[in-house]
């Protein structure tokens, strides 16, 4: 079946570390997007991906990278620049890069600063 | 930018009684609209979505929205709650005519009492 994968489910960063949260989709989908999701705020949109090497900024990039080298794989950098990275991140895609069709999402990357 | 406001962050009701979550968006525009519902530590699934067709939009596990422009209004409801409907809910829009991204609310948390 196709879907999104997110891998880890949950991950554990220690102060000052740089760590990668994987997205990986076989939908065929042209677009993938990172949120982040805090309680009570909703989903909040960090990067978005349209094509391959490409990529735009969303509501709150700073302290986090992506690269999109495969249209497959979306991955998240959450860097040490971050200052509150403690949250649930998922993943999403659409097909065609138009999100009327809605979004596909993973089941999310818990991580926790330790 | 688009907006949708989602009132109320904890809705309870009694099993059996009718859910209402309230939705409204910010658009002079009439835009794409859905509705998620999201489980603990899990992603968001597509419940339903509003495209410019029918107003009284069905969607899964008995719930159905419907759009009034004149209100601004995309209210979810289900008839007669059951305690697997207890979950978290977000509203989302994007832009009318297509767009490439959703802006989500804040959630309302579904709490069904027996």
């Amino acid at each position: 079946d196709g879907g999104i994968t997110q891998s880890p489910k949950y991950l554990f960063r220690k102060e000052g570390q740089n760590v990668t949260l994987s997205c990986e989709q076989n939908l065929n989908h042209d677009a993938m997007y990172w949120y982040r999701q805090d309680p009570g705020q909703g989903l909040r949109l960090i990067y978005y991906s349209q094509i391959v090497n490409d990529f735009q900024k969303g509501d709150i990039a700073e302290g986090y990278s992506v690269s999109r080298e495969k249209k497959e794989s979306f991955p998240l950098t959450v860097t040490s620049a971050q200052k509150n990275p403690t949250a649930f991140y998922l993943c999403a895609s659409t097909q065609n890069g138009q999100a009327n069709y809605g979004y596909t999402f993973g089941s999310g990357t818990r991580l926790t600063v330790v | 930018a688009q907006s949708v406001t989602q009132l109320g962050s904890h809705v309870s009701v009694s099993e059996g009684a009718l859910v209402l979550l309230r939705c409204n968006y910010s658009s002079s525009v009439p835009p794409y609209l859905f509705w998620y519902v999201q489980y603990p530590n899990q992603g968001l699934q597509l419940l339903l979505k509003y495209t410019s067709a029918a107003t009284l939009v069905k969607g899964i596990n008995g719930f159905e929205a419907e759009f009034k422009k004149s209100e601004t209004s995309f209210h979810l409801t289900k008839p007669s709650a059951h305690m697997s409907d207890a979950a978290e809910y977000f509203c989302a829009v994007s832009e009318a005519g297509g767009g490439n991204k959703l802006t989500f609310g804040t959630g309302t948390q579904l709490k069904v009492e027996l």
